[in-house]
């Protein structure tokens, strides 16, 4: 069974706005973590932010938040004024439990950001 | 910092040939990652390393594939007869702390085509 799902193959947002992107987890253990990393063409994996899930707070990184709804079970990453250099893969993973380091990642969305 | 370095950046070899791919993690990273990217398969963790001994390979495709850490700075993917589907991205990633609430630091990848 899928442990991270994110169901936006694509996305296009216009530069300036707000965008969403989803990603709902699937996990019985009362610890883990979540994560979002970006991947621009160049290849490269960059870490945007995390989320505990004893964190009672939202995640904040910069322009970057992280709409975290527990009982849901969803963690979507909220971009906000989008910039051209935002056009990228961007991946969820999650962390589950304590004793395990793995970081499962999901299948990613391509967003793409126009002017 | 200079991060994690992962060599080569691209490899080209041809079928049943040995490949090893090559990391160095950050300084006073005790985890070391190695996961594979495809188009079909996303990224998966292939097998992880704590303190350089090995913790989890389950990740592992087959007997082909093997992973050594002699020393905290050094790690190795080997893969011994190489075949067409290993063709992928190898991204190494390190994190320490038990990593990783601030997120796991990857390197560049290795690009491997097999032909």
């Amino acid at each position: 069974a899928q442990k991270i799902t994110q169901t936006q193959p694509g996305m296009f947002v216009q530069e300036k706005e707000a965008v969403t992107l989803d990603c709902t987890y699937d996990t019985s253990d009362p610890s883990y973590g979540l994560f979002w990393y970006k991947q621009p063409s160049s290849g490269e994996m960059i870490f945007l932010i995390y989320q505990g899930s004893y964190d009672q707070q939202n995640a904040t990184e910069g322009r970057y938040s992280l709409n975290f709804q527990k009982a849901r079970k969803s963690a979507n990453l909220v971009i906000s004024a989008s910039q051209l250099g935002d056009s990228a893969m961007y991946f969820c993973a999650m962390r589950e439990g304590i004793g395990t380091d793995k970081l499962i990642f999901g299948t990613g969305t391509r967003l793409q950001v126009f002017p | 910092d200079a991060g994690v370095i992962q060599s080569p950046r691209h490899e080209v070899t041809e079928m049943g040939q040995e490949v090893t791919l090559r990391c160095k993690p950050i300084s006073g990273h005790d985890y070391l990652f190695w996961y594979r990217q495809t188009m079909m398969r996303g990224l998966e963790l292939l097998i992880y390393f704590n303190n350089n001994v090995p913790i989890d390979d389950s990740g592992m495709p087959e007997d082909r594939f093997s992973a050594k850490m002699p020393n905290a700075s050094f790690s190795t993917l080997k893969i011994q007869p190489s075949e067409p589907r290993d063709s992928a991205v190898y991204f190494c990633a390190s994190s320490g702390d038990r990593g990783l609430n601030y997120g796991y630091t990857f390197g560049s990848g290795t690009r491997l085509t097999v032909v």
